[in-house]
């Protein structure tokens, strides 16, 4: 069964603290998406990429950055947590080239205190 | 750029009725439609898209769409819900071509009752 693993499914950090959420899939799908989830503003996209190494802003990419150093892999940073960044974080993968849609993970869900 | 209105944020129904949840989007080049199930602390499943053809799209669940370009609209109905159908829907919308980043409505929640 093909899937899209995010390592954690609840998280608590502290304020200022440094945190990785971690995606990984195994469809062999050459585009990866970091999207949160708010109630009444659906999903809105952090950052996305199209290969490795490369990565593209997406409409709220303030206060995150991301690393893609190999395919199956795509890792969301906050650099220093901060209470408005309490949210539900999904991933996503899809091709490039056929337009299957994503496949999603389980989602992240992240508490800042 | 696209952009998606899911005019319902909630949609309340009785088991065995019919239900339609409502996306109207916005762009000015041609598109790709989706719709997505979001069920409880879940991630979000594909129900059907809309790529070109026939506009009458079927999905899974027993759920269908209706492409309607002259109203933009990309309509979700399902002639007689269930309880597990209860769970947020959420219409997205892409540029055709080469597959990139879709935009995603607000979201709707479906619940249904006895």
């Amino acid at each position: 069964d093909v899937k899209v693993t995010q390592s954690s499914r609840y998280l608590v950090k502290r304020t200022g603290e440094k945190v990785f959420l971690e995606c990984v899939q195994d469809m062999d799908h050459e585009n990866m998406f970091w999207y949160r989830q708010d109630p009444g503003l659906g999903l809105r996209l952090i950052y996305f990429s199209y290969d490795v190494k490369m990565k593209e802003k997406g409409d709220i990419p303030e206060g995150y950055s991301v690393s893609r150093e190999k395919k199956e892999r795509f890792s969301l940073i906050l650099e220093s947590a901060s209470t408005n960044q309490t949210s539900m974080y999904l991933c996503a993968s899809s091709f490039v080239h056929r337009n299957y849609g994503y496949t999603f993970g389980s989602g992240t869900r992240l508490t800042v205190v | 750029a696209q952009s998606v209105t899911q005019l319902d944020s909630q949609v309340p129904v009785f088991e065995e009725a019919p239900v339609e949840l409502r996306c109207n989007y916005s762009s000015s080049v041609s598109v790709y439609l989706f719709w997505y199930v979001q069920y409880p602390n879940q991630g979000l499943q594909l129900l059907l898209k809309y790529l070109s053809g026939s506009t009458l799209v079927k999905g899974i669940n027993g759920f269908e769409a209706e492409f309607n370009k002259s109203q933009t609209s990309f309509h979700l109905r399902k002639p007689s819900v269930h309880i597990s159908d209860t769970a947020e829907y959420f219409c997205a919308v892409t540029k055709t071509g080469t597959a990139s980043k879709l935009t995603f409505g607000t979201g709707t929640r479906l619940q249904v009752t006895l």
